[in-house]
């Protein structure tokens, strides 16, 4: 069973407030982890596509890295702002299952 | 009108009731899900169909079954349901590969709130 774990569960933070988050999976078969934001009431919007180990992705005040050796990615958010509140989920690709799997996500909320 | 599209946003129904969910994408892709996001718990995958040809259904209950008459919709037809099915059901869509996984990534609808009485 391939299992996607992400820390914290939750997050409250002021404006302003530099933020980061983690993504667990399996070391075995990557293929490729996808990070997405869902704000409420909206669709899930992917942010990132990673597929090599060192990966650094940039989008904005977002950015990703990316570790497939030891199994994890990390989510930064520099100088948060209160539109940044929303849940970030990760999914996880194996060369083997060929469909993402998701985490349960973080939530995220930004206070003025 | 572009993305992914599904209708209705909101849905009561009973167990003994029929009732299907809509999904449109005018992205032109090529392959659609159907997730099921319970609460509390990680989006799961239901259904997929890859150039409009079901390649996995994850073992779901046969109350639920799904259909894709073309690359652009596809449904989720619902019957005898049960108060567990209570859920928000996303639609979503990609480019796939015919050849094996690809990193696209997923383009989701606003998805279905569905409760079951």
């Amino acid at each position: 069973i391939l299992n996607v774990e992400q820390s914290p569960q939750s997050l409250h933070v002021q404006e302003g407030d530099s933020t980061n988050f983690t993504c667990s999976f399996p070391s075995s078969n990557f293929y490729a982890l996808h990070w997405y934001r869902w704000e409420t009431a909206k669709s899930p919007e992917a942010l990132f596509v990673m597929t090599l180990n060192g990966d650094e992705k940039k989008k904005g005040r977002i950015s990703a890295t990316l570790n497939t050796k030891e199994g994890y990615s990390y989510l930064y958010i520099k100088g948060s702002q209160p539109e940044d509140s929303a849940t970030y989920l990760c999914a996880f690709l194996s060369g083997g299952y060929n469909k993402l799997i998701f985490g349960a996500g973080t939530r995220l909320a930004v206070h003025p | 009108e572009t993305g992914v599209t599904q209708t209705p946003r909101h849905l009561v129904m009973g167990m003994t009731n029929k009732k299907s969910l809509k999904c449109e994408q005018h992205l032109g892709h090529n392959a659609m899900y159907w997730y099921k996001q319970s609460a509390k718990k990680p989006l799961e995958l239901m259904f997929v169909y890859s150039l409009e040809e079901r390649v996995e259904n994850n073992s779901v209950p046969s109350r639920f079954s799904p259909e894709c008459p073309n690359s652009s919709h596809l449904f989720l037809h619902l019957h005898t349901l049960q108060p567990e099915d209570s859920a928000l059901y996303l639609c979503a869509s990609s480019q796939e590969s015919p050849r094996g996984p690809t990193s696209e990534k997923l383009f989701f609808g606003s998805g279905t709130q569905l409760s079951v009485l």
